[in-house]
């Protein structure tokens, strides 16, 4: 079955740092991968999205490369500001037309200090 | 544009006790998922629904089951309530023809004492 593998936390960075949570995953196909990000007492908001192999999602200064060679969607944010301070959540999706229940790692918990 | 929402908010029920959670999709979206997110944990698949039948079902038992209503909104049930199903309960809505791109709603906070 589907799997996700995400970096254990808390991952606790000063601001400005570079960040980096590796993610990686087992499915069957090609499954769409997402980040999704959990602000405290929040549902989830999702981040960014990457669909095919070597697609490359975006946004608010995060990305990150949908990798099929490395079954990998590592999250990367070239300089991390105190606001980014989230639970982050790897998750996949098949996309191969059949229902779809997203399958989601366990989470890593950022902590950006000022 | 109204995005997904759920009531209620927050829910305190007693062992073996039943208890129903709604959630509205958002505008235009037909197709409803449920997820259980156990504290420090990700969200659990429980099933999806579109035209008011149950497309997929994740790895819970019979007391979790749902419903679909024609304006595309959903319940979600559990009966015989455990101390285990305390969690968070996560409704996200989709459209069908790119239902793995999802999107939740704040959830509804469920404590079983």
């Amino acid at each position: 079955g589907n799997s996700v593998t995400q970096m254990e936390g808390p991952v606790t960075l000063s601001e400005e740092a570079f960040l980096t949570i590796n993610c990686t995953y087992t499915a069957t196909g090609y499954p769409s991968l997402f980040w999704y990000v959990q602000y405290p007492g929040e549902g989830l908001q999702l981040l960014l999205k990457a669909t095919k192999a070597d697609d490359k999602g975006s946004n608010k200064g995060f990305e990150a490369t949908y990798r099929k060679e490395t079954t990998s969607f590592h999250l990367e944010k070239g300089s991390v500001q105190v606001s980014d301070s989230a639970v982050y959540f790897c998750a996949l999706g098949d996309s191969g037309g059949g229902a779809d229940g997203l399958t989601f790692g366990k989470g890593t918990h950022l902590i950006i200090q000022p | 544009d109204a995005g997904v929402t759920q009531s209620p908010t927050h829910l305190i029920k007693t062992r073996g006790q039943q208890v129903t959670l709604r959630c509205s999709p958002k505008s235009g979206h037909d197709t409803v998922s449920w997820y259980q997110q156990a504290l420090g944990q990700g969200p659990q698949f429980i099933f999806q629904y579109y035209e008011e039948e149950e497309r997929q079902r994740g790895n819970f038992p019979d007391r979790f089951s749902g419903h679909q209503f024609p304006n595309y909104s959903s319940e979600l049930n559990v009966n015989a309530l455990l101390l285990g199903d305390s969690a968070l309960y996560l409704c996200a809505s989709s459209f069908l023809t790119v239902s793995y791109e999802q999107y939740f709603g704040p959830g509804t906070r469920l404590t079983v004492t």
